[in-house]
């Protein structure tokens, strides 16, 4: 079953510094999600990304945060600077027609 | 006040017992998934409702969209059933993403 690939599944970085998290979707899937959790509380909606753009994000994707399709396979999280409460787990997700979800499993962002 | 609720928070219960989950949101949805997370964190879509009813196994969901209203059972629980469920609702165009409850952490003992 095709699956919704994540690098690293964990990552360690000093508070400050800028951090790139990777996603390789499902390859006919055209829609395209980051989510973050941090510990013992609900997922959260960051952003979604349709036809080479964002289509819609949430309150808490302010301007440290990027994403983009830089190769057509691969879907990047960008954090500019980053903070210690963006310690969290980020999930990827794809879907063919934004109904249906296949989510990766997950990176653990440590910032220290 | 959360748009999405489960109950109950937490649930105990022993094997070979019928379990029941509930979901209410209260805006409006044009899809609904029950979702399954494992300790590690990984996520897996167990359906996505719209109307009416699903099943899968020994899984089964339902929905009342005029209740706004979901649930999620499990017939004959087996330890490996173990996780936290998560109702997660579809506001708008799926563009939107997916709006998520707390979870419901599922223990079943053997």
């Amino acid at each position: 079953e095709p699956e919704v690939t994540q690098t690293p599944s964990h990552q360690v970085t000093q508070m400050g510094q800028e951090v790139i998290l990777r996603c390789v979707p499902i390859s006919n899937h055209l829609y395209f999600y980051w989510y973050r959790q941090i510990l013992g509380q609900k997922v959260e909606f960051l952003v979604s990304f349709y036809n080479n753009e964002i289509s819609e994000k949430s309150e808490i994707f302010d301007d440290q945060f990027s994403v983009e399709r830089p190769d057509g396979s691969n879907f990047t999280l960008k954090i500019r600077s980053t903070k210690l409460e963006d310690s969290a787990m980020y999930f990827c997700a794809s879907s063919p027609d934004s109904y249906g979800y296949t989510f990766g499993s997950g990176t653990r962002l440590t910032v220290v | 006040k959360n748009e999405v609720e489960q109950s109950p928070q937490n649930l105990t219960a022993q094997e070979g017992e019928f379990i029941t989950i509930n979901c209410s949101y209260s805006v409006g949805i044009s899809a609904l998934h029950w979702l399954q997370q494992h300790p590690g964190g990984g996520i897996v879509s167990l359906f996505m409702l719209s109307s009416g009813k699903k099943k899968h196994g020994r899984l089964i969901a339902t929905i009342n969209i005029q209740e706004k209203h979901s649930s999620l059972h499990i017939t004959a629980s087996h330890p490996r059933d173990s996780a936290v469920y998560i109702c997660a609702v579809i506001r708008g165009g799926g563009a939107d993403g997916l709006t998520f409850g707390k979870g419901t952490h599922l223990i079943i003992q053997p």
